[in-house]
């Protein structure tokens, strides 16, 4: 019930292109949901997060979509560029337990000129 | 500002070995984590703190494993004795108060154990 599934495991884009990572998790307690860049020797960085009051949200170019029914969230990258190359992680906690994030297993995006 | 501080950044030691970890959190920030990543089981919470006190370790793997936060501004995570399945990337991150995820987890300490 803690699982978080992320796919596709890899993805190849297009300059300009958009780029679509999707997640899905069991746990229905689940009430916060980031989405995590991490750059070759990095640490993950947030990107952008959501939780379950809204179906959407847009920063910049990235937007996540919620269904909470379906219990699915993805995110969408628009125009995408070659500096966007890195993996992407979704994750979701449930915050009134405090902050334990159960990660999905990664999207490794390269975005070709 | 200063974001998460680690040390080592790299630490490379044989079986058996104690193996010391260190962290840094953000000025301010009262809640702090451990995390590992491998290839094969991705990002994995060890252990948070909150004040400086322990609020769920079950992700700490054995008893090899501890973690210690002193004070608000330094946690350690030790490991004894190391084993070759302890070779992944450790990382540290840091939140004020209790919700939500962090922004940055640090630079991570790359530990290999041969």
């Amino acid at each position: 019930q803690q699982q978080v599934k992320q796919s596709p495991q890899s993805l190849i884009v297009q300059k300009g292109g958009i780029s679509i990572i999707n997640c899905a998790y069991e746990n229905t307690a689940f009430d916060y949901f980031p989405w995590y860049q991490q750059f070759p020797g990095k640490g993950p960085a947030l990107l952008i997060a959501i939780r379950p009051d809204v179906s959407e949200k847009k920063e910049g170019r990235f937007t996540i979509s919620f269904n909470k029914s379906a219990k699915q969230f993805s995110l969408h990258i628009m125009d995408s560029q070659p500096g966007d190359s890195a993996t992407y992680f979704c994750a979701a906690s449930k915050e009134t337990s405090g902050s334990r994030l159960t990660f999905g297993e990664g999207t490794q995006l390269t975005v070709n000129p | 500002d200063a974001g998460v501080i680690q040390s080592p950044r790299h630490e490379v030691t044989e079986m058996g070995q104690e193996v010391t970890l260190r962290c840094k959190p953000i000025s301010g920030h009262n809640s702090l984590f451990w995390y590992r990543q491998t290839m094969m089981r991705g990002l994995e919470l060890l252990i948070y703190f909150n004040n400086n006190v322990p609020i769920d370790d079950s992700g700490m793997p054995e008893d090899r494993f501890s973690a210690k936060m002193p004070n608000a501004s330094f946690s350690t995570l030790k490991i004894q004795p190391s084993e070759p399945r302890d070779s992944a990337v450790y990382f540290c991150a840091s939140i004020p108060g209790l919700a939500g995820g962090p922004k940055f987890f640090g630079p991570g300490t790359r530990l290999t154990v041969l």
